[in-house]
């Protein structure tokens, strides 16, 4: 079972700033099957990049994916105020089964 | 406009069966391709996925809950009902279901969730 493991636990930023969050994964991952989700608090996720670096519709162009293998990372540049969440990274593999990552929460200060 | 939403009881005893229906609009689950998936949250914890049931009515389950699950659809009714069995305290959680698509082969849209007490 591939095990999702996200670093860091916590990011602190200020606006404007760029957010590097990670994702490494226990074994390798097709890169078309690793997802990043958003989730504000009291809402559902929303997904922001498929096959790791496709935006998904209407996710501006501020948030990139990128990676391959067991490292993947999700970077948002130019944080704004409302980029303040939980990320989730997502794997899809064979059986079919889905894994999620424990997620980062970012703080925009 | 894609929509989902879920319904079901707040709060089920201890080792009852839970079912939820899954209500959706905007999109057809006789399209080649098309999925819909159940994923779940315990307060303050990570994302957990359940199930998944496709156009073609396959049907998928999380090997960890696998005897406790099971997807249905209902086409006419634009549904995905999921029940599990044999709840328990730890089953507490926030129940999602959400549309998978290819693309983008993730679960693209997600219903507002509701919530599942377990408790005597």
């Amino acid at each position: 079972e591939v095990v999702l493991t996200q670093s860091p636990g916590t990011l602190s930023l200020s606006p404007g700033e760029r957010a590097s969050l990670s994702c490494r994964a226990s074994q390798s991952v097709s890169s078309s099957n690793l997802a990043w989700y958003q989730q504000k608090p009291g809402q559902a996720p929303r997904l922001l990049i498929y096959f790791a670096s496709a935006r998904a519709t209407g996710i501006p162009d501020r948030f990139s994916g990128s990676g391959s293998g067991t490292d993947f990372t999700l970077t948002i540049s130019r944080l704004e105020p409302e980029d303040s969440a939980v990320y989730y990274c997502q794997q899809y593999g064979t059986s079919p089964k889905y894994t999620f990552g424990q997620g980062t929460k970012l703080e925009i200060k | 406009q894609v929509t989902l939403r879920e319904s079901g009881p707040a709060l089920v005893k201890p080792t009852q069966t839970l079912t939820l229906t899954c209500t959706f609009s905007g999109f057809s689950l006789i399209t080649p391709g098309m999925s819909v998936g159940w994923i779940r949250q315990p307060p303050g914890k990570a994302l957990e996925w359940l199930a998944r049931i496709d156009w073609d009515d396959d049907k998928y389950y999380s090997p960890s809950l696998k005897t406790r699950l099971t997807i249905s659809k209902d086409t006419s009714k634009n549904q995905v009902v999921l029940t599990m069995t044999n709840m328990d305290p730890v089953d507490t959680a926030t129940y999602y279901c959400a549309r998978l698509n290819n693309p983008p082969g993730a679960f693209d849209v997600w219903g507002q969730g509701t919530k599942v007490s377990v408790s005597s």
